[in-house]
């Protein structure tokens, strides 16, 4: 398998633009996290999904951003209006079991540079 | 809510010696404790899991140890080599909670 796979590897955009990343995560895997991270915050969880169903949210940090997950193969965050703080990288990983006891497979990441 | 502090200093250590790194939580304890490996540019990348009933666990030359009552997880990397220089996080996790926090990671230098 080629893990779990995340586009773009680089984006920068100009304050105010919509920012769209895309994840792959390895097949046969439940779950789907999304993760930003940062000098100052450290990896924080987003969001994540069971099955393609959001689950828990509350990480997400305001209504700029929304994340999807049409199908068992494919999801996106999206950040609209983007902002020079939301400069990050942003990390897609996927497990079989649930973070609770099961190994997460991280993607390489999405750095994403707002000016 | 759960605090996971480890050393935000570096740790500078001499080829061959034993790597020695510290994760703290408050609160509740965790059913289990992960650590992960993350190299600069890249995703981390799982190592080792260790369960609230297990005092130790090895892998190779890394050994996790987990301690309820100080409520902390010791991570030792022996015989270090330079490839062992990376950022080292850890995750505590709870049971029927698949929300995975991470600590915000120790970087570790092994000088040849």
């Amino acid at each position: 398998d080629a893990g779990v796979i995340q586009s773009p590897r680089h984006e920068v955009t100009e304050m105010g633009q919509e920012v769209t990343l895309r994840c792959k995560p390895i097949s046969g895997h439940d779950y789907l996290f999304w993760y930003r991270q940062t000098m100052m915050r450290g990896l924080e969880l987003l969001i994540y999904f069971n099955n393609n169903v959001p689950i828990d949210d509350s990480g997400m940090p305001e209504d700029r951003f929304s994340a999807k997950m049409p199908n068992a193969s494919f999801s996106t965050l999206k950040i609209q209006p983007s902002e020079p703080r939301d400069s990050a990288v942003y990390f897609c990983a996927s497990t079989a079991v649930g973070g609770e006891a099961g190994e997460l497979f991280f993607g390489e990441g999405s750095r994403l540079t707002v000016l | 809510s759960q605090k996971i502090e480890q050393n935000s200093e570096a740790l500078n250590i001499q080829e061959g010696k034993t790597a020695t790194l510290t994760c703290n939580y408050t609160n509740y304890s965790p059913a289990y404790l992960q650590w992960y490996r993350q190299d600069p540019g890249r995703g981390p990348v799982f190592l080792l899991l260790i369960r609230e009933n297990e005092k130790e666990k090895r892998k190779e030359r890394l050994k996790v140890t987990f301690d309820t009552t100080l409520k902390q997880s010791l991570f030792h990397i022996t015989a270090s080599q330079p490839a062992d220089s990376a950022t080292y996080l850890c995750a505590p996790s709870y049971y029927g909670n698949n929300r995975l926090a991470f600590g915000k990671g120790n970087q570790v230098v092994v000088i040849p």
